[in-house]
């Protein structure tokens, strides 16, 4: 099974503050890497995929990057509606595998 | 809008059985591959089990190959996950999701499984 793995697991930034996340997968995956975003007691949400696709509707200050077995996220300037846990996933082969999450916080 | 509703889940004592149901609305379910992602209290995701939108491709997560069989019912509008032999690891919220191009674009809002004595 293909291994991913986010870092960090949490961080904490100030508004406006440039974030970034990184995913890392144990092997290719080609561009096969989606970005989920998923607030409190709430279901995921996809921001982006196939690696640097942004999903309709998602603000243009979310944006991916990547490929092969390096990945990130970043946000441009965080807001406060941001707060949420993020979650990469890999959907090159089967099993689709995801990362352990990393939680976003304002400081 | 599409609206996936699941429903089924509850206190299971370890070694029993449950079925779970997700309602789909709002899109042509019939043309969707589908699948069941879980996530167990404090965790991360984990996907669990796909099936093609014909049905003929299933697949299962290693975890709960054998005790776990999905299913579908296109004219019904419906998605099912039987789980047998259900144990404490299997314990978590369980979202229905659909995945028309190789990510979970569409969530249903999850129903909780508790297993437990």
């Amino acid at each position: 099974d293909i291994q991913m793995t986010q870092s960090p697991s949490s961080l904490s930034a100030s508004v406006g503050d440039r974030v970034t996340i990184t995913c890392r997968a144990s092997q290719n995956i080609n561009r096969y890497l989606n970005w989920y975003q998923q607030k409190p007691g709430k279901a995921p949400k996809v921001l982006i995929y196939a690696a640097s696709s942004l999903q309709s509707g998602v603000p243009s200050r979310f944006s991916g990057s990547g490929s092969g077995t390096a990945f990130t996220l970043i946000i441009s300037s965080l807001q406060p509606e941001d707060v949420a846990t993020y979650h990469c996933q890999q959907s090159d082969s089967m099993p689709w595998t995801f990362g352990q999450g990393t939680k976003v916080e304002i400081k | 809008e599409v609206q996936l509703v699941e429903s089924g889940g509850g206190l299971i004592q370890p070694g029993g059985s449950l079925r779970l149901s997700c309602a789909a609305s709002g899109f042509a379910f019939g043309s969707y591959n589908m699948n069941w992602v879980r996530q167990a209290p404090g965790q991360g995701l984990e996907w669990v089990s796909y099936i093609e939108s014909g049905g003929g491709t299933i697949y299962y997560a290693d975890s709960v190959k054998g005790r776990f069989t999905i299913s579908r019912d296109n004219a019904g509008n419906s998605l099912y996950l039987q789980m047998n032999s259900l144990k404490a690891g299997d314990t978590g919220v369980y979202y229905c999701t659909t995945s028309g191009s190789k990510y979970f674009d569409s969530w249903g809002q999850g129903t909780l499984v508790t297993v437990s004595s």
